[in-house]
């Protein structure tokens, strides 16, 4: 069974600071990593996928398979960053279950 | 633009009742999924379903039940609704092969 772990619940940062939201996950096979956001009274979206390797709004994030780690990082963090992130995963086979995180809150302070 | 909608944003019932929880997509995803969403538990899968009548339990489907009869629409049914089974329930659509998943609005369920 897949298992996403979202260490810190919340994590407060100053505009300007550099962020780094932790994920660690357990899974057997190769599975696909996502970041999704949830802004204040918005859906769920999806932020960035690791097979995309793209940088969505100033964030990246590395998939580590010998740390099973899947950290978000951004290197300025600005105000409107602020939200609930949650990290997910999905087998790499045709099960298509997608797994969350029990999520972050980042709260950036002006 | 994708569109996944709930029929309900705010939902109260009584201990005992039989609930239904609506969920309709536009996009003719194979996948659909309902979510709820705790506080400090993220999200917790309840049910996936990758085709029509097709499903597979989540990681807390006690107290629940789905249904697919239409591509398009995935249905959350509360048996009998108990007060630990408020929250706030999220359904999501993808396509098959899982790209990207998107989410309903979300409905605040209260059972009193």
């Amino acid at each position: 069974a897949q298992r996403v772990t979202q260490p810190e619940k919340l994590l407060s940062v100053f505009k300007g600071a550099p962020v780094e939201l932790k994920c660690n996950y357990s899974y057997s096979g190769s599975p696909e990593l996502f970041w999704y956001v949830q802004y204040s009274r918005q859906r769920l979206q999806l932020l960035l996928r690791h097979i995309s390797r793209e940088s969505i709004k100033g964030f990246t994030a590395d998939l580590n398979k010998g740390e099973t780690s899947f950290h978000l990082k951004k290197p300025f963090a600005q105000e409107e960053d602020s939200a609930m992130y949650y990290c997910a995963l999905s087998p790499n086979n045709a099960g298509n279950m997608l797994t969350f995180g029990g999520g972050t809150r980042l709260m950036v302070k002006p | 633009d994708v569109k996944v909608t709930q029929s309900s944003r705010y939902l109260v019932k009584r201990t005992g009742e039989k609930v239904f929880l609506e969920c309709v997509q536009d996009m003719d995803h194979e996948n659909m999924f309902w979510y709820r969403q705790d506080p400090g538990l993220g999200l917790r899968l309840i049910y996936f379903s990758y085709d029509v009548k097709m499903k597979e339990k989540g990681d807390i489907p006690e107290g629940y039940s789905v249904s697919r009869e239409k591509k398009e629409r995935f249905s959350l049914i509360l048996e009998s609704a108990s007060t630990n089974q408020t929250s706030m329930y999220l359904c999501a659509s993808s396509l098959q092969g899982i790209i990207e998943a998107f989410f309903g609005q979300g409905t605040r369920l209260t059972v009193v």
